[in-house]
């Protein structure tokens, strides 16, 4: 069965830091793109990064562009996304979904929430 | 950015009827727009992708068209379980976006 996991939300203070975990099972992890996808309370869907099968190419939402690196490990079967800086705006859902370039995300995570507040 | 916008927000549906969402770019995606289905705390579900191929294991009650720059959903006959909110993306530019999405409610 294809599935994403994720892992390591929780509450934050603002400009502290988290790490995001989303492991992999079902498919062959490294040919293909994922990414980062997230929902603030009562809103929609909000794009914030994508990472290709090798890791090498990336892309960010401007809104966290320098303050977030998404990257892959591929022998474990894991994306990442860290987070630094975070910003009470950064309160969200986050999910993470499979889906290369000109693809559309087939497989989503159940999703990991994190809240930033004092 | 491409901006997506959905139309309407909110679409008020008896049960067998027939809705249809639209969704309109910016500038032009080409076909390569996906709509998603999501439920009350569920992750959102790949309907449609390529404009107008369904998913695996979709319904095939849900249909998409359109190309460029329009873009419709349509579910021919709504069931209860299509009740829920709809999202259009692109995967065409950098940064992807999605449409602010369309709540599909029971009229």
């Amino acid at each position: 069965e294809v599935q994403l996991l994720e892992s390591g939300g929780g509450l934050v203070q603002p400009g502290g830091s988290l790490r995001l975990s989303c492991a992999a099972s079902g498919f062959t992890f490294n040919n293909y793109g994922m990414n980062w996808v997230r929902q603030a309370p009562g809103k929609g869907l909000e794009w914030v990064s994508s990472i290709g099968g090798g890791g090498g190419t990336t892309y960010y939402a401007d809104s966290v562009k320098g303050r977030f690196t998404i990257s892959r490990d591929n022998s474990k079967n894991t994306l990442y996304l860290q987070m630094n800086s975070l910003r009470a705006g950064d309160t969200a859902v986050y999910y993470c979904a499979k889906g290369g370039w000109l693809y559309a995300y087939d497989i989503w995570g159940q999703g990991t929430v994190v809240t930033v507040s004092s | 950015e491409i901006v997506m916008t959905q139309s309407p927000a909110t679409l008020s549906v008896s049960p067998g009827e027939r809705a249809t969402l639209s969704c309109r770019a910016s500038q032009s995606v080409s076909s390569n727009l996906a709509w998603y289905q999501q439920k009350p705390g569920q992750a959102p579900r790949l309907l449609i992708y390529g404009a107008s191929t369904g998913a695996t294991g979709i319904p095939a009650r849900f249909t998409g068209s359109g190309s460029g720059t329009e873009f419709t959903l349509t579910i021919s006959s709504l069931q209860s379980e299509d009740f829920a909110v709809y999202y259009c993306q692109q995967y065409n530019n950098w940064p992807r976006t999605f449409g602010q999405g369309t709540k599909v409610e029971i009229k």
